[in-house]
């Protein structure tokens, strides 16, 4: 079946530690985006990319990483310097522009 | 800048009709579109609007206003399965390729 697989579903970190999280899709999309769910809250942009080896910076980038070297994986580094990394991470994907995007299950981080 | 704003909390009966309000702001606008998220899950898309008027996917309705930035989710039939978080969204001012959410409305369906 086509979708968004995201690993690992729930992660805990110490912190000061970098994680990645992954994102791999097999719907053939090009664009594919990073957000960030506080509780109760909205999702906020973290960062996109349109095509292979191009992304851009959403509104809350600081403290993250990412790459885009296959069309199908989009991993998110979250890195020491995010000051509070605690959240649930969604990945998602578009076939174009971001009229309909797709949803993997998400990623709930927790640092000790 | 860009900014959403909808309810923060809705509640109806089993069998009702509620409609969500959502209002935007933004200087580049290609369309709304509206997620349902379950709590602990993924959100799954809705509707997508870009033209003015109601769009009818069985008992879910989408409205728009561009005239009036504002459009509106209609709920028909209300199931308890329905209780769960809407979002509104628009692309970004800067890039069609950004999806800018609202902050959700929580709509709780009681028996």
């Amino acid at each position: 079946d086509g979708g968004i697989t995201q690993s690992p579903k729930y992660l805990f970190r110490k912190e000061g530690q970098n994680v990645t999280l992954s994102c791999e899709q097999n719907l053939n999309h090009d664009a594919m985006y990073w957000y960030r769910q506080d509780p109760g809250q909205g999702l906020r942009l973290i960062y996109y990319s349109q095509i292979v080896n191009d992304f851009q910076k959403g509104d809350i980038a600081e403290g993250y990483s990412v790459s885009r070297e296959k069309k199908e994986s989009f991993p998110l580094t979250v890195t020491s310097a995010q000051k509070n990394p605690t959240a649930f991470y969604l990945c998602a994907s578009s076939p174009a522009e971001a009229g309909e995007l797709f949803f993997g299950e998400g990623s709930r981080l927790t640092v000790l | 800048g860009q900014s959403l704003e909808q309810p923060s909390e809705v509640t109806a009966v089993e069998g009702a009709i509620v409609q969500i309000n959502c209002t935007y702001q933004t200087s580049g606008f290609y369309g709304l579109s509206w997620y349902q998220q379950h709590d602990g899950g993924a959100p799954t898309f809705l509707s997508y609007n870009a033209l003015d008027g109601l769009e009818e996917t069985g008992r879910f309705s989408s409205f728009l206003s561009r005239s009036d930035s504002y459009g509106y989710l209609l709920l028909q039939e209300l199931q308890m399965k329905d209780s769960a978080s809407y979002f509104c969204a628009v692309e970004g001012e800067d890039s069609s390729y950004k999806l800018i959410f609202g902050s959700g409305t929580r709509l709780l369906v009681r028996p």
